[in-house]
Parts: structure tokens; sequence; C-alpha cells
């Protein structure tokens, strides 16, 4: 069974920019979910998508928000980017949302 | 408030010896609990888990998890430690669908 899959895996933008990051789940899987790592906050849970409606939300500002489409696949974006936002940013399918499953990740370096 | 907290920042085993890692939970009921493996440049993979039952759960790759719910605990165990385990590991819990995570364990393993 393929796994997570997410892309781009590298990104570079600038300050003021938005960017798009996809995530495509495990088959099968409904829920997805966005997690933010960086060196200093460490693993931060973003938001959980499940059948298109968003589930569980994290603490984060407005800019970052996200959307799962009738095939399970995830988008999530980020306006007004700060040079704070330089991170991994991980994306995860679980079939309940309690047992998930993490993709490789998306590498977006803000300059 | 939910929390996980692994104590050791960084560990050194030696190649063959045996392994623990420390994790403590806060929690206001019992949790379900994960620990998840971390290469370098990589998403993160899931080890094992632990939801309810038989406080020792076996998981992948050889490691093995004891859940003491009296010391609010979930240490993780291997008995012989290969070079390929050197990598940061991650312990975590569910708040909702939601995964906290502690701040990770850096291992390296010498020859």
């Amino acid at each position: 069974k393929a796994g997570v899959t997410q892309t781009p895996r590298y990104l570079i933008k600038t300050r003021g920019q938005q960017v798009t990051l996809s995530c495509s789940p495990i088959s099968g899987h409904r829920s997805v979910s966005w997690y933010q790592q960086t060196p200093g906050q460490g693993l931060q849970f973003l938001f959980e998508y499940f059948s298109e409606t968003q589930r569980n939300k994290g603490n984060f500002p407005g800019r970052f928000s996200g959307r799962q489409f009738s095939n399970s696949r995830s988008e999530m974006n980020v306006s007004t980017l700060e040079l704070g936002d330089s991170a991994l940013y991980l994306c995860a399918s679980s079939k309940t949302g309690y047992e998930q499953y993490f993709g490789p990740g998306t590498r977006l370096t803000v300059t | 408030a939910q929390s996980v907290t692994q104590p050791d920042i960084h560990i050194t085993v030696s190649e063959g010896a045996s392994l623990e890692l420390r994790c403590n939970y806060s929690y206001g009921a019992t949790p379900y609990l994960f620990w998840y493996v971390q290469s370098p440049g990589q998403g993160l993979q899931l080890l094992l888990k632990y939801f309810s039952g038989d406080t020792l759960v076996q998981g992948i790759k050889g490691f093995e998890a004891e859940f003491k719910r009296s010391q609010s605990s979930f240490n993780l165990r291997k008995p012989s430690v290969h070079w390929s385990d050197a990598a940061e590991y991650f312990c975590a819990l569910t708040a909702g669908t939601a995964l906290i995570f502690g701040k990770g364990t850096t291992l390296s393993v010498s020859s």
C-alpha cells in the first residue's frame, strides 16, 4: 500500500508571499492532519480534516488554513509568509484520526 | 493540560547494548500513546502504539514499550541497538485527534 505523499518536498518563498502544500493520504484513510516542525517549538499540531470537514484545530494564526477534497487529498495554505514560518510541514493520514501515519514532509524556507 | 516530557535530549549507546528512552505524560484520563522515529530529513515512522489492554506493547524493528499508569510513563526499550537505530525518537499522546509530542530524544550509536 502506498504511503502518504507530500508535494513539493522543498520550497523557497519570500516574505509576504503565500504558499500551498499538498498531501495525498494512504488509500482508505479519511483523516488528514497537518503539523509544523521547527527546532525551537518542536512538533505542533495545525489542524485535522475528516471527510472534507475541519474537525480539530491547533493554536495557529488565521494565516494558516487548509482544506480537504472528496478524494481525501488535502492542501494547506499559508498566506503572508513570515520568516518564522520556515519549517518542515508534515502531513499525516489516519482511518480514525488516532493512529497517524506521516509523509516525508515539505521543507519550507522563507527568505 | 496535556503534555509529554522526554527528559533526555541526547543519549549515546554502544552498538549491541540495550536502550531505554524515557517518556512521561500528563493527561486527565488514560491516553493513547505512541512512539515515532525520525531519521534526518525524513518524516515520522510509527514504531508502536498503546490504546488499552496489555501494558507491554511490541512494535517494529525490535522495539517495545511499557505503559505504567502509576508513573505516568511510557518508556521505549530495545534489547540490542544497531547502528541503523541512530535517529530522533518522539513520544506522543492523542488529545482528541491531535498528537501532542515530546521534544524528542536524539539517539547516537557508537561502535
